[in-house]
């Protein structure tokens, strides 16, 4: 089925590890989002790629780095993982950053940082 | 600044119908949005409404918007134990570039 696809679902990390986590989408959506829920907090944006080629800023981008490889994906990377960054972190893509029909979003990774 | 804010939690009996209420700050909201969120997956788009609309129905929803007031409510008729949910409010931000500024959801827990 076509939609954003999130890899890995589950991790669990020790403070100070890296890792990237993965995001592709297959319906040639030019933007694409990272998000973190936190419980109480709703989704923050951490940072966004309006086009293939660019990235900007969201809310909360302290701690991460993304990379928009190509059209299809949109990875997040934690350098040195804080517990802090223990959340859930969704990925989300629409066809360009003005659409009215929202994003359509992947089913998350649950991030435990101990 | 931009703010949405929704109450956390809402029980209702299986049949009735389901009020989630959301307010946000920012007047240049150009859509809203609800979202609905099962246990273990990722947001789903329920519907959406223009900032120029007062109400939009579609089948058992019906989104209601007073622009004035910035208050947005999502009514669900005939609820299911299968819209037992975490619904969020969103809006679109006309910033220097659109983005979704989402509430912290609302849990709806539907009771047999």
């Amino acid at each position: 089925n076509a939609g954003v696809t999130q890899t890995p679902k589950f991790q669990v990390l020790k403070t100070g590890q890296s890792m990237t986590l993965q995001c592709a989408q297959d319906m040639n959506h030019n933007s694409m989002y990272w998000y973190r829920q936190d419980p109480g907090m709703g989704l923050r944006l951490i940072y966004y790629s309006a086009s293939e080629g660019t990235t900007d800023k969201g809310e909360v981008p302290n701690g991460y780095n993304v990379s928009r490889l190509n059209k299809r994906e949109f990875s997040l990377r934690l350098e040195s993982a804080a517990p802090s960054q223990t959340s859930v972190y969704f990925c989300a893509s629409s066809v360009d950053e003005t659409t009215l029909e929202g994003y359509t979003f992947g089913s998350g990774t649950r991030l435990t940082v101990v | 600044g931009e703010d949405v804010e929704q109450s956390l939690f809402l029980s209702v009996r299986e049949g009735d119908s389901s009020v989630i209420n959301c307010t946000y700050t920012d007047s240049s909201s150009t859509y809203l949005y609800w979202y609905k969120q099962e246990p273990g997956a990722g947001l789903q788009l329920l519907t959406y409404i223009f900032s120029n609309m007062d109400m939009k129905q579609d089948q058992r929803l019906t989104v209601l918007l007073n622009k004035k007031d910035k208050h947005l409510s999502l009514r669900i008729a005939d609820t299911q134990t299968g819209d037992s949910a975490i619904y969020f409010c969103a809006e679109s931000i006309e910033d220097s570039s659109y983005k979704l500024i989402f509430g912290s959801g609302t849990r709806l827990l539907v009771r047999p």
